[in-house]
């Protein structure tokens, strides 16, 4: 079955710091892998897709960048944090097939201070 | 307007009862829709998906869907106070592009 992680779980971080959140898949491959912010109290904010390794998509102009190393893994990084990243950062894959059901990891909270 | 719309409640519902959730959506060309369920805290666990229009049940919940009203419904039967969560609804609304919006998601509230 698959499998998807996100560390570290919980982050306090000061403004102005650097960033570097990751994401891994187990038990498929080629999968499309997303990075999504949530506000609090607000929906789900796709940041970030991709396709396939070294393809990204960026949904929103931001501070933030997304990489993607290996085929299951998915990294958010940050050179210089902003209070507004804050937010409950998660990680979603789905298969390649044209099957729109996206699975999510456990989530990164992040605290910018 | 927004691409995918629902009520944000909160929705309180007596435990027994049964629950109606409800999601409309902008795009006349999404195939693909879906309900996710977010605990306080977690993140959002999919609990049903539906592709053509009508009811598809799965255990104590159904799912409805109508494209020429572009509509799309969860009920849950019987509502235990576990069902206590907020709702996500999602929608493929860039065919081919594999991606979802999401509503901002009702919260519910089963009273014991």
């Amino acid at each position: 079955s698959q499998t998807i992680h996100q560390w570290p779980a919980t982050l306090v971080q000061p403004v102005g710091s650097p960033l570097s959140l990751e994401c891994t898949v187990e038990g498929t491959s080629n999968p499309n892998l997303y990075w999504y912010r949530q506000a609090a109290g607000r929906g789900l904010q796709l940041l970030f897709y991709s396709v396939g390794i070294g393809q990204i998509s960026s949904e929103v102009p931001q501070n933030l960048s997304a990489s993607r190393p290996q085929d299951r893994q998915f990294i958010l990084s940050s050179k210089k944090l902003l209070l507004s990243d804050s937010g409950f950062y998660l990680c979603a894959w789905s298969s390649l097939a044209g099957v729109y059901e996206q699975y999510f990891g456990p989530g990164t909270r992040l605290t910018v201070t | 307007q927004k691409e995918v719309e629902q009520n944000s409640g909160p929705l309180s519902v007596p435990e027994g009862a049964i629950a109606s959730l409800n999601c409309t959506y902008s795009d006349r060309g999404s195939q693909s829709f879906f309900w996710y369920r977010q605990y306080s805290g977690k993140s959002p666990e999919l609990i049903m998906s539906i592709y053509s229009n009508g009811d598809k049940e799965d255990g104590r919940f159904t799912a409805q869907l109508n494209k020429a009203s572009q509509y799309v419904s969860l009920l849950i039967r019987d509502s235990q106070p576990s069902d206590s969560a907020t709702y996500l609804c999602a929608v493929e609304t860039n065919f081919g592009n594999e991606k979802l919006t999401f509503g901002t998601g009702t919260r519910l509230t089963i009273i014991p």
